[in-house]
């Protein structure tokens, strides 16, 4: 199935650090990822998206890069700040399975002061 | 806030009990994601709808089973429930039937006890 099971890596990083985040995907016919942020007690927010043609994304504060040959999809954040704290997941779309999309299991962001 | 409204919040009923949850999408999205988020298999796909039909189908139990009315809201209906019921379940939705970028509500937390 797609269980992406319990572990949860924990990434500490000291306020006004860069952040790099990452997500090794499992369908290498995958055309689409998401990233999204989540925070205790509130649904997964959507932060940047991009598409399988592409191999870079930049949004405000953050981007993505896309490493199709090892199938391997970051998110890196600038300037981390305290609210930056969450749950940090990423997802990947095969549009031949019906566009779902599937999640990974997601990292732990603690942003020291 | 994401626009996506889900209702309740919380719910606590329980085994083999019957429960709806529903969720009404953003303002002008056709298309509406369920999901289960549990501690030990992270955030899986249960179903999407696009503009009132079946679009794709995940992870989701017989006992489940979920409709998208003419307004475009859906509901999830849960029966026989199990203690292994209990998660966060989380609709999203998104413009077109591409589940890209797909927006979250806030969950409804179910307990079955």
């Amino acid at each position: 199935g797609e269980s992406v099971g319990l572990h949860l890596p924990t990434l500490s990083v000291q306020e006004g650090d860069n952040s790099i985040i990452n997500c090794a995907y499992s369908n290498s016919a995958s055309d689409y990822f998401i990233w999204y942020k989540q925070e205790s007690g509130k649904g997964p927010q959507f932060i940047i998206d991009i598409r399988s043609n592409m191999d870079k994304r930049q949004g405000q504060r953050v981007t993505v890069l896309l490493n199709k040959t090892v199938k391997h999809l970051s998110l890196q954040i600038a300037a981390t700040q305290p609210g930056d704290s969450a749950v940090y997941f990423c997802a990947e779309r095969f549009k031949a399975a019906g566009n779902k999309l599937t999640f990974g299991g997601g990292t732990r962001v603690l942003v020291k002061p | 806030d994401s626009g996506v409204t889900q209702t309740p919040k919380h719910l606590i009923t329980a085994t083999g009990q019957r429960v709806t949850l529903r969720c009404s999408p953003r303002s002008g999205d056709l298309s509406v994601y369920w999901y289960q988020q549990s501690l030990d298999q992270g955030l899986q796909f249960l179903i999407q709808y696009y503009n009132g039909e079946e679009r794709a189908k995940g992870n989701i139990l017989e006992r489940f089973s979920a409709q998208q009315f003419p307004d475009l809201h859906s509901e999830l209906n849960l029966s026989s429930l199990e203690l292994g019921d209990s998660a966060l379940y989380f609709c999203a939705s998104s413009r077109g039937g591409q589940n890209t970028e797909a927006f979250f509500g806030q969950g409804t937390r179910l307990t079955v006890v």
